[in-house]
């Protein structure tokens, strides 16, 4: 049983690049987010998918896509990089998200991506 | 959305003493409560968490106590020990539910 498994750790791109970040999680999980780490700023939500066939944008969307391709994945994609998007990047998945009830978030170990 | 404000920023105590972490959240609708401990080149971990029908919740060295009408929470560690160093985080969700906002962290270190 892995969790979240999230690939590559580390990447580096030049500006104008693009790159598709994967996240996998085996727990059978209806939600699925990405975060985005900076130092002093905690963790800002970019994109979720609340359930297999949804998705939405977050506090920070600008600059990225996303798909939900099965219940199992969730990526995420730089279509032209900026050295503003240098950051470290966290997939999560949680079982249900409503209103009625939250359950918690199970975060990967992250990417490392560096835009120069 | 929900603004999530996290204090201190940083945080150094003696082994054995106590740790506290305040965290306030704006929406009087959020419902649920949790804390995430991150060691370095990893990513955050559930530790303890609380819904808002109760006001303490305990496991071992770790507490959370939730004060809903002045809307803020906080974590307890007692009994420090070196490796309970690492950045600690809060977070709550929307009043709808599904989107998490966190604070900006607390880094914990404990001195031998």
């Amino acid at each position: 049983n892995a969790g979240v498994t999230q690939t590559p750790k580390f990447q580096v791109l030049k500006t104008g690049q693009s790159m598709t970040l994967q996240c996998a999680q085996d727990m059978n999980h209806n939600s699925m987010y990405w975060y985005r780490q900076d130092p002093g700023m905690g963790l800002r939500l970019i994109y979720y998918s609340a359930s297999e066939g949804t998705t939405d944008k977050g506090e920070v969307p600008n600059g990225y896509n996303v798909s939900r391709l099965n219940k199992r994945e969730f990526s995420l994609r730089l279509e032209s990089a900026a050295p503003s998007q240098t950051s470290v990047y966290f997939c999560a998945s949680s079982e249900v998200q409503a209103r009625s009830y939250n359950s918690p978030l199970h975060f990967g170990n992250g990417t490392r991506l560096t835009v120069t | 959305g929900e603004n999530v404000e996290q204090h201190p920023s940083t945080l150094s105590v003696q082994e054995g003493d106590s740790a506290v972490i305040k965290c306030t959240y704006s929406d009087s609708a959020s419902n649920y409560f949790p804390w995430y401990k991150q060691e370095l080149g990893k990513g955050p971990q559930l530790i303890i968490d609380i819904r808002s029908n109760v006001g303490e919740k305990k496991d071992q060295r770790i507490a959370v106590t939730l004060n809903k009408t002045a809307k803020h929470f906080s974590l307890h560690i007692t009994e420090t020990q070196p490796e309970d160093s690492a950045v600690y985080f809060c977070a709550a969700p929307t009043g709808a539910g599904n989107q998490f906002y966190f604070g900006t962290g607390t880094s914990l270190t404990v001195i031998p």
